[in-house]
């Protein structure tokens, strides 16, 4: 069975531009989460979906950060525009309803 | 404001001997616990989990104890192995919700 797939692995930009990163989840996996983890720190939720739903999104920064899951299965994260403390690695995960996550490898952004 | 805490950010262990890895959590509405592995460049991986109704959940060298008066849950890993070596981070569930500690840096020894 097919993991978390994430990308890109790596990323960096420049303070004020955009970037975006792309989530596929375990197949049937209706839960679907974006985690954002900074250096020295455990994974902090950003936003959670049920299928193509948001459940919880009230530690996004809304100003800058979005995030959509196309028919409930892929997801996009996008922040526009950048800050220097947006930089660390951005975790997705997947689950069966309320059981144990299933994490891709994390999309390492660095802003400067 | 840290709901879940690990106060050791690295424990350093001999091959062959006994880990113990702790977590403190601040709200005694938590109804589940999960342990996660990280090695580098890789996502966490889920370990073991205990529900607020058990004290003891055991699954091969790993067995996670939980004490909901003190609010506290500890990992034991018997016996260590070089390959434990990772960050684990020790996570609740509230409802829909799932926080994370800061983790702990175990590194085993040969």
């Amino acid at each position: 069975e097919a993991g978390v797939a994430q990308s890109p692995r790596y990323k960096i930009i420049e303070k004020r531009q955009s970037v975006a990163f792309w989530c596929n989840p375990i197949s049937g996996h209706a839960t679907l989460y974006w985690y954002q983890q900074i250096l020295g720190q455990g994974p902090k939720l950003l936003i959670q979906f049920q299928n193509n739903g948001v459940v919880d999104d009230s530690q996004l920064p809304k100003d800058r950060f979005s995030a959509e899951r196309l028919k409930g299965v892929d997801s996009t994260l996008k922040i526009q525009p950048a800050k220097l403390e947006d930089s660390a690695v951005y975790l997705c995960a997947s689950s069966l309803g309320r059981a144990e996550q299933f994490f891709g490898p994390g999309t390492r952004l660095t802003v400067l | 404001d840290q709901q879940v805490k690990q106060n050791s950010p690295s424990l350093s262990v001999q091959e062959g001997r006994i880990s113990i890895l702790n977590c403190d959590y601040t709200n005694s509405m938590f109804d589940y616990f999960l342990w996660y592995k990280k090695y580098p460049a890789e996502g966490p991986t889920f370990l073991i989990s205990i529900s607020s109704i058990k004290d003891k959940n055991e699954d091969g060298r790993f067995t996670v104890f939980l004490n909901k008066s003190a609010k506290h849950l500890s990992l034991h890993i018997v016996p260590s192995q070089p390959g434990d070596s990772a960050v684990y981070f020790c996570a609740t569930r509230y409802g829909q919700n799932f926080v994370f500690g800061p983790g702990t840096r175990l590194s085993v020894l040969p």
